[in-house]
């Protein structure tokens, strides 16, 4: 069954950084886009960034653009998000999820991981 | 950028018809899909391609995509529904999340 793991969470100071990892289970991890999508305490759900299959090509939310580098290892099944230049409005439980991609747009997030929490305060 | 607006809350009766709206111009033109997330859970994936069901989902849940707004609805509503909902589409290859709606069954 498809499972996904992140780690890498925790408290860091204003500024700071941290790199989260999320390791892929059963299923062909290179087959698959995959994204990284975070919410706030008590919030809703906002998209940080998405990475092909190959690792070619990436995108990213306006929020987190020049700060956060997604990337990925196909040979480790694992995908990663550095996050540099954290602010407290980052703090927020950082999901790892699979994108299904179809034809004519038909794209949707089918399996999540249980998320890690990133905490950034002094 | 594109937004997509949803109510913040929603009651329903157990056994009712719940409906859970989705706004953003020109929606229908794009897909939209619906995920539930209950309290201390990760969210999942109710509804794909506008009103596409994933393996394991019951019947109950629907969804429909025209003009401006998309819907969820949830027929015979179950306790067990009692959850936040957020439409999700895309635009111009980047992700957008509703607000997400509260979803009560009283």
């Amino acid at each position: 069954q498809v499972q996904l793991v992140e780690s890498g969470g925790g408290l860091v100071k204003p500024g700071g950084s941290l790199r989260l990892s999320c390791a892929a289970s059963g299923f062909t991890f290179s087959d698959y886009y995959m994204s990284w999508i975070r919410q706030a305490p008590g919030k809703g759900l906002e998209w940080v960034s998405y990475i092909s299959s190959s690792n070619s090509y990436a995108n990213y939310a306006d929020s987190v653009k020049g700060r956060f580098t997604i990337s990925r290892d196909n040979a480790k099944n694992s995908l990663y998000l550095q996050m540099n230049s954290l602010r407290a409005e980052d703090t927020a439980v950082y999901y790892c999820a699979r994108l299904h991609r179809g034809g004519g747009s038909i794209h949707y997030f089918d399996y999540w991981g249980q998320g890690t929490l990133v905490t950034v305060s002094s | 950028s594109y937004e997509l607006t949803q109510p913040p809350s929603v009651s329903v009766s157990p056994g009712q018809t719940a409906s859970i709206s989705c706004s953003g111009y020109k929606l229908g033109d794009k897909y939209a899909c619906w995920y539930q997330q209950k309290p201390g859970q990760s969210p999942v994936l109710v509804i794909h391609q506008d009103s596409k069901r994933p393996s394991g989902i019951p019947e109950r849940f629907s969804g429909s995509n025209s003009g401006n707004t998309a819907t969820l609805t949830i027929s015979g509503t179950q306790a067990m529904d009692e959850a936040d909902y957020y439409c999700q589409a895309w635009d111009s290859s980047t992700v957008v999340f509703g607000g997400g709606t509260k979803l009560t069954v009283l």
